[in-house]
C-alpha cells in the first residue's frame, strides 16, 4: 500500500537556524507531491508542489523542496525560519492512478524559539 | 464562497448519537474529498466525489459512516451510533478538476469540524 514518512515527529529550532524535513515515500508510479502547513487554529494550507519538471520546487515564505526519484524523497527546507513559521507540516502524495486523493505523512511539529 | 467551508466547526455528540457534517466547496469545484484527522497524526483519507458520483469510499471505517453529495455541490458527511473512537477532525477537501489520469491539481481544504464523542 503506498504510504508517506516524515523523518521527524517534532523539531525544535532557534530562530535564523536552518530547516530541512525529511519525507519519504513509497509507489513506484508517477506522483504529484505536496507540503501543507496547518498554523494554530487554522486549516491545511498549500506551502508548495510538485507535478513535473524541475525537481527543486519554491514555495511560499521561503520554503523550497527538492524531489529525488531515486530516493522517493521530497524534504522541504528554509535556510533561516522564523518564529512564525511554527506550525504543523504535511507532507503529502497523490497517485495519478488514484482519483486524486491524498495520502499524508504523519506530520512534523515545528516548534521555533525566538 | 472564497473557500471551502465547514460546518459546525465543533460538536460534541453523546455516544450512540447521529451526526450530520457539511461541506461547501470552492464553486465550480468538481472534486470533493472528506479525510479523517486524528489527534497527533496525518489526515487519513475516506471518501472521494467527482461531481454527485462518490467514485471512491474505500476509506470509510464502517458501514456506520455515510457520505452523499446528491448535487454535486455540498456535501454531507454522516456518522451513525457515534463510538468514541470516531472522535477527530473531519477535513472537506475540493478542487477544480478531476483526480484522475493526468490531471495536476491541487486540493483546497476546509478548517474541518472537531467531532467529540463523549
Amino acid at each position: 500500500a503506498q504510504s508517506v514518512s516524515q523523518h521527524n515527529h517534532h523539531v525544535i529550532l532557534s530562530e535564523a537556524a536552518s530547516l530541512e524535513l525529511g519525507c519519504n515515500y513509497s509507489y513506484g508510479g508517477t506522483v504529484n507531491l505536496f507540503w501543507y502547513v496547518q498554523y494554530p487554529g487554522q486549516h491545511l494550507q498549500l506551502l508548495l508542489k510538485y507535478f513535473s519538471g524541475d525537481p527543486l520546487v519554491k514555495g511560499i515564505k521561503g520554503f523550497e523542496a527538492e524531489f529525488i526519484k531515486s530516493k522517493f524523497s521530497f524534504n522541504l527546507r528554509k535556510p533561516s525560519v522564523q518564529w512564525s513559521d511554527t506550525a504543523e507540516y504535511f507532507c503529502a502524495v497523490k497517485s495519478w492512478n488514484q482519483g486524486g486523493k491524498l495520502i499524508f505523512g504523519q506530520g512534523t511539529e515545528l516548534s521555533v524559539k525566538p | 464562497g472564497a473557500g471551502v467551508s465547514q460546518s459546525p466547526r465543533y460538536k460534541v455528540a453523546k455516544r450512540g448519537q447521529d451526526v450530520a457534517l457539511r461541506c461547501d466547496p470552492i464553486s465550480g469545484h468538481v472534486s470533493l474529498f472528506w479525510y479523517q484527522q486524528a489527534l497527533g497524526q496525518g489526515p487519513e483519507f475516506l471518501t472521494y466525489f467527482q461531481n454527485e458520483a462518490q467514485l471512491d469510499k474505500s476509506g470509510l471505517p464502517s458501514d456506520r459512516f455515510f457520505a452523499e453529495r446528491p448535487e454535486g455541490s455540498v456535501s454531507t458527511l454522516k456518522i451513525q451510533r457515534t463510538q468514541q473512537e470516531d472522535s477527530a477532525v473531519y477535513l472537506c477537501a475540493s478542487s477544480s478538476r478531476s483526480g484522475t489520469g493526468a490531471s495536476n491539481t491541487e486540493a483546497f481544504f476546509g478548517q474541518g469540524t472537531r467531532l467529540t464523542v463523549v
